[in-house]
């Protein structure tokens, strides 16, 4: 079975500094790659997506994610972070097929002012 | 166009009772999702859909039931609550599975 590995439960920066946040997937086919964000006391919403078509993913908020097939992962990053960035994220992955997603179990981001 | 609604917003169950949550979207989406949200744990599929008439068990589907008598609606129907329900419940659509899912506010459930 498809699973996702988020590495760091708990991430902060300061402020103006790269985010980088860290998924693994275990497909040894390239899947669907997600990434979602949760504010507080809200539902997910969609980051960015990787579906086969570029490796570099533009996402909304100023973030962006590299597919890498070689060591299945799909980091997120942001090369300046903003106080509105404190958030919990989510990896998911959805392999060919499967109609369902799988989640990994978050980061939460916290900005240092 | 309110997306994927959620009611209610909160909820304190007695172990034992039952309730249903109800989901409704407006984006004519076929699929659509209910998933557990526990901290540390990352959101888990208790059911889904792909169009009406259709469901089937995610991951932790005991102690829930769902029915999709139209396209809008995807009610998740707890019976005997028991404290290890007590969780934030999303519901979920996408038009198509590998499109993106639009989640709904959330249910926080509380079962004492």
């Amino acid at each position: 079975a498809q699973s996702v590995t988020q590495l760091g439960s708990h991430v902060s920066v300061s402020e103006g500094a790269l985010v980088l946040l860290r998924c693994n997937y275990s497909s040894s086919v390239p899947p669907y790659l997600f990434w979602y964000v949760q504010y507080p006391n809200q539902g997910l919403q969609l980051l960015l997506k990787y579906t086969s078509a570029a490796t570099l993913v533009k996402g909304i908020n100023g973030f962006e994610a590299e597919f890498k097939k070689s060591e299945t992962s799909f980091h997120l990053t942001k090369p300046s972070a903003h106080m509105s960035d404190a958030a919990e994220y989510f990896c998911a992955v959805r392999d060919f097929g499967n109609e369902k997603l799988t989640f990994g179990t978050g980061t939460r981001l916290t900005i240092i002012p | 166009n309110a997306g994927v609604t959620q009611t209610p917003k909160f909820r304190i169950l007695k172990i034992g009772q039952s309730m249903t949550l109800q989901c409704t979207q407006d984006m004519n989406h076929n699929y659509m999702y209910w998933y557990r949200q526990d901290p540390g744990m990352g959101l888990k599929l208790i059911y889904y859909s792909v169009g009406a008439g259709i469901t089937d068990k995610g991951e932790v589907p005991n102690g829930y039931n769902v029915s999709r008598s139209t396209t809008e609606d995807f009610p998740l129907r707890l019976e005997l609550a028991a404290p290890s329900q007590t969780s934030v419940y999303f519901c979920a659509s996408s038009y198509r599975s590998y499109n993106e899912q639009f989640f709904g506010p959330g249910t926080r459930l509380t079962v004492l």
